[in-house]
């Protein structure tokens, strides 16, 4: 079946750099695109950016400048990297699948919470 | 592209039937979906594309709209269904989410 597994560290300090991992099980990441979306401690939801299933990638321009992801599809994993963290990126970052065709987000990761604290 | 949700809690009792609003600052055609979330748990899609259904969601969960006006309507709520509902549009980019209506109990 279809699953999503983030993994990371849980704190973070200001000023550094965030690495979560997002390893998929159950489709291709040459077949399907995965989406990291995060949710600031009780707040809303947020896309962040997209690795599609041919290996582009685009971000949502708030988040642009300090953003990349990546993929080893030998791994079947997807990278995020964001830098210069500050308090305000504490929250559950959640890597999700998106149907081929489809602009919504029909699988979920568990999620994984990141404090940024010094 | 904003999505504004409404109201932003609602109290009810279970075995009311319910709409949910979600309102876009443009029109967003048919392309908004609707996530259920519980507590310390990932959101899961209920309706896709304003009116379409998930498979192995519940029928009481419905959805209508088009352009800027949406709704959610979930007929006779039922203990599980407490929690908060957004939207996501994704007619453009960057893709969005509302604020999140809070379905509690009365």
């Amino acid at each position: 079946q279809v699953q999503l597994t983030e993994s990371g560290p849980g704190l973070v300090h200001p000023s550094e750099t965030l690495s979560l991992t997002c390893t998929v099980s159950g489709f291709s990441l040459t077949g399907y695109s995965v989406y990291w979306v995060r949710q600031p401690s009780g707040k809303g939801l947020e896309w962040m950016g997209r690795m599609r299933y041919n290996g582009d990638t685009s971000y949502n321009s708030a988040l642009k400048s300090r953003l990349s992801i990546s993929r080893d599809t030998s791994k079947n994993q997807v990278f995020l990297k964001m830098n210069s963290l500050q308090t305000d990126d504490t929250g559950t970052y959640y890597c999700t699948r998106v149907p081929r065709g489809g602009y919504y987000f029909d699988y979920w990761g568990q999620g994984v919470m990141v404090t940024v604290s010094s | 592209i904003m999505l504004t949700q409404s109201p932003a809690t609602l109290s009810v009792t279970p075995g009311e039937s319910i709409s949910l609003s979600c309102r876009a600052s443009q029109s967003i055609s048919t392309n908004l979906h609707w996530y259920q979330q519980k507590p310390n748990e990932s959101p899961r899609v209920l309706i896709k594309y304003a009116s379409q259904s998930i498979s192995g969601i519940p029928s009481r969960f419905s959805g209508s709209g088009s352009g800027t006006d949406f709704t959610l309507n979930i007929n006779r709520v039922e203990p599980e269904d407490f929690s908060v509902y957004y939207c996501q549009q994704s007619n453009s980019w960057p893709l969005t989410f509302g604020s999140g209506t809070k379905l509690e109990i009365k």
